[in-house]
């Protein structure tokens, strides 16, 4: 499965946007991204995924680029609630996890 | 969505012992997963477990130390075996559904 990349932390503040980055520069055609985020002492908890489209929900949407080497998880109206550990994960499989460092996000008050 | 628990949620443990993790689905699945992630680290997949067959593990990761048990489609245990400060974790179960994974409460375990 390809490797990611994202920063070590960000902060964002309450009520705006949150934009986190990923580079998968070597992501294969029939590899997904998807995002995962750990609360504090918490087991992590499934955001959103995606393939080639961008993709929205009620949590997030997910903008993958065109040539699918970067992609950014949008929370669009952050709360301190969204404070937590953002992992993006590249694979084939939604059973085959790998979990890298991840983002750091604190949203500021 | 499957919900998921642990039992324990913690213990402190001596070195030398072992401890038997619980993990507890709402619904029956296939696959159950058994992940560690040890202070301050992200998360280190341990094993796979299938009802009815032996568990898969990652590379580093051995049966002995690591037995996994999977009497039926809800319910998996992860056993620590002769424990060191080394093994001080938190030890998670999950189960895949519809290309999300669900992931447990988490097992706190500190060897001393």
């Amino acid at each position: 499965d390809a490797k990611t990349t994202q920063p070590t932390s960000m902060d964002c503040a309450e009520g705006r946007a949150a934009n986190l980055p990923c580079n998968h520069s070597t992501i294969s055609g029939n590899e997904y991204v998807y995002w995962y985020r750990q609360i504090h002492s918490q087991g992590p908890q499934y955001i959103i995924h995606g393939l080639k489209n961008n993709e929205t929900n009620e949590m997030a949407s997910l903008i993958i680029t065109e040539d699918r080497k970067s992609s950014t998880l949008i929370l669009p109206h952050a709360t301190l609630r969204d404070t937590a550990v953002y992992y993006c994960i590249v694979s084939r499989n939604p059973r085959q996890l790998t979990f890298g460092s991840g983002t750091q996000l604190t949203v500021l008050p | 969505s499957a919900v998921i628990s642990q039992k324990p949620s913690r213990d402190i443990c001596q070195r030398g012992t072992s401890l038997t993790i619980q993990c507890q689905v709402d619904s029956q699945v296939t696959m159950m997963f058994w992940y560690r992630q040890q202070p301050g680290q992200s998360l280190t997949l341990i094993a796979t477990a299938n009802q009815g067959s032996e568990a898969t593990y990652e590379s580093g990761f051995v049966i002995d130390k690591f037995p996994i048990s999977r009497p039926n489609l809800t319910f998996s245990t992860l056993t620590v075996s002769n424990m060191s400060p080394e093994d001080s974790s938190i030890y998670l179960c999950s189960v895949e559904e519809s290309y999300e994974q669900y992931f447990g409460p988490g097992t706190r375990l500190t060897v001393t």
